[in-house]
């Protein structure tokens, strides 16, 4: 898929504690997203990165936080895990032009108790 | 602001049946239209785009959708559907650094 890891595949942690999911690409896009996926709202947009330390909020952003140290990796962190955001995360990548589209990962499960 | 609405959260079609999946946009700009398929426990995978010119844009599997610009729509179709078309389909909108997404469609291809 494009070139792109995430990790872990699957996670199923309990309320309060913290949880850092990885996102890591190998085709050096400048773009990096996390986006996470409920049933009934498609895939909403959390951060966003447009280049090494660059980063800005999305629809979702509260309750998460992100860091880009590296052109190949996206971390995306939940401070005190809640239940409401069980979901499947998904890293997405892209090229600067508006009309990129953007490549995928095949998602984190994340399970919060 | 731009939003994204996939007004049929299910569409049931019969194997080998025409099928035809809604999107429409509200934006007060230009925009770059996408379709992306997720089939199950994967990723979502691009289908199809529109940045400009024709107006008909045909992608992968045989789908094909039709910008209309008057209508802020860009509906897509098959003329005839199979089995493995099963999945769920989302409609997205760009503009600037994101990609906005609908709720999607789950398209069920029935024998």
């Amino acid at each position: 898929d494009a070139g792109i890891t995430q990790s872990p595949r699957h996670k199923v942690t309990e309320t309060g504690t913290p949880v850092t999911l990885r996102c890591h690409q190998t085709e050096n896009h400048r773009y990096m997203y996390w986006y996470r996926q409920d049933p009934g709202h498609g895939l909403r947009l959390i951060h966003y990165s447009y280049g090494v330390k660059d980063t800005d909020k999305g629809e979702v952003s509260d309750g998460y936080s992100v860091s880009r140290s590296k052109t190949e990796d996206f971390l995306l962190t939940l401070e005190s895990a809640t239940s409401s955001q069980t979901s499947v995360y998904f890293c997405a990548i892209s090229e600067p032009p508006l009309g990129s589209p953007l490549h995928f990962g095949n998602g984190t499960r994340l399970t919060v108790t | 602001a731009q939003s994204v609405t996939q007004l049929d959260s299910q569409v049931p079609v019969f194997e080998e049946a025409p099928v035809e999946l809604r999107c429409n946009y509200s934006s007060s700009v230009s925009v770059y239209l996408f379709w992306y398929v997720q089939y199950p426990n994967q990723g979502l995978q691009l289908l199809l785009k529109y940045l400009s010119g024709s107006t008909l844009v045909k992608g992968i599997n045989g789908f094909e959708a039709e910008f209309n610009k008057s209508q802020t729509s860009f509906h897509l179709r098959k003329p005839s559907v199979h089995i493995s078309d099963t999945a769920e389909y989302f409609c997205a909108v760009r503009l600037t650094n994101k990609l906005i997404f609908g709720t999607g469609t789950l398209l069920a291809v029935q024998p």
